[in-house]
């Protein structure tokens, strides 16, 4: 049982190319989420999704899509990369039954520098 | 508008000494208040949900607390391995899948 994986763990990318982080849950949980940490700053929301086939907007959603390939996978793509997103992005995933209710698991991380 | 305010930013501390973290909210319709551990490059990982004021929950050196306008984290004793970032957030409002975090607490225990 791994949880919740994420590739890569780091990456650097220079301004104006794009890429897409990976995650992966294996806990059957319906509900992912993709945020952004950054220094001083709490984890921010950037898109989630709340069952497979569907995505909705997070907190700073501008600049990313998303794709719920199935349960299992959420990906997160960066069109057009800006310095503005350089950051550590954290997928999670959501606990259905009630002994595990709303608590969220999540994977090591990626970081991201773009030049 | 939602918010969740941590402090003290970073507490330095000598093993045994006891503290407390605070977290205070300012949300509306509160579905449950949560704290994580962070360690240096890795991602939070759970320590207890509080849905109500009143309710306190305990792990080893740990015990968290809530009112309706803040949360505290209680550490009695901390050991050097207690060292770490404490990230506190919050659920509210109708839709389940809008958590809020604070900035958290950088926790430094010195033996």
């Amino acid at each position: 049982n791994a949880g919740v994986t994420q590739t890569p763990k780091f990456q650097v990318l220079k301004t104006g190319q794009s890429m897409t982080l990976q995650c992966a849950q294996d806990m059957n949980h319906n509900s992912m989420y993709w945020y952004r940490q950054d220094p001083g700053m709490g984890l921010r929301l950037i898109y989630y999704s709340a069952s497979e086939g569907t995505t909705d907007k997070g907190e700073v959603p501008n600049g990313y899509n998303v794709s719920r390939l199935n349960k299992r996978e959420f990906s997160l793509r960066l069109e057009s990369a800006a310095p503005s997103q350089t950051s550590v992005y954290f997928c999670a995933s959501r606990g259905d039954l009630p002994e595990e209710l709303n608590r969220q698991y999540f994977g090591p991380g990626t970081r991201l520098t773009v030049t | 508008e939602d918010q969740v305010t941590q402090s003290p930013e970073a507490l330095r501390l000598q093993e045994g000494e006891s503290s407390s973290l605070n977290c205070s909210y300012t949300v509306s319709g509160l579905r449950g208040l949560f704290w994580y551990r962070q360690d240096p490059g890795k991602g939070p990982e759970f320590l207890f949900t509080l849905y109500s004021a009143g309710e306190e929950k305990e792990k080893e050196r740990l015990k968290a607390t809530l009112t309706k306008k803040e949360s505290f984290l209680h550490i009695t004793a901390p050991k050097p391995e207690d060292s770490a970032t404490y990230l506190c957030a919050v659920q509210a409002g109708d839709n389940f899948n809008k958590f809020y975090f604070g900035s958290g607490t950088k926790l430094n225990v010195k033996p």
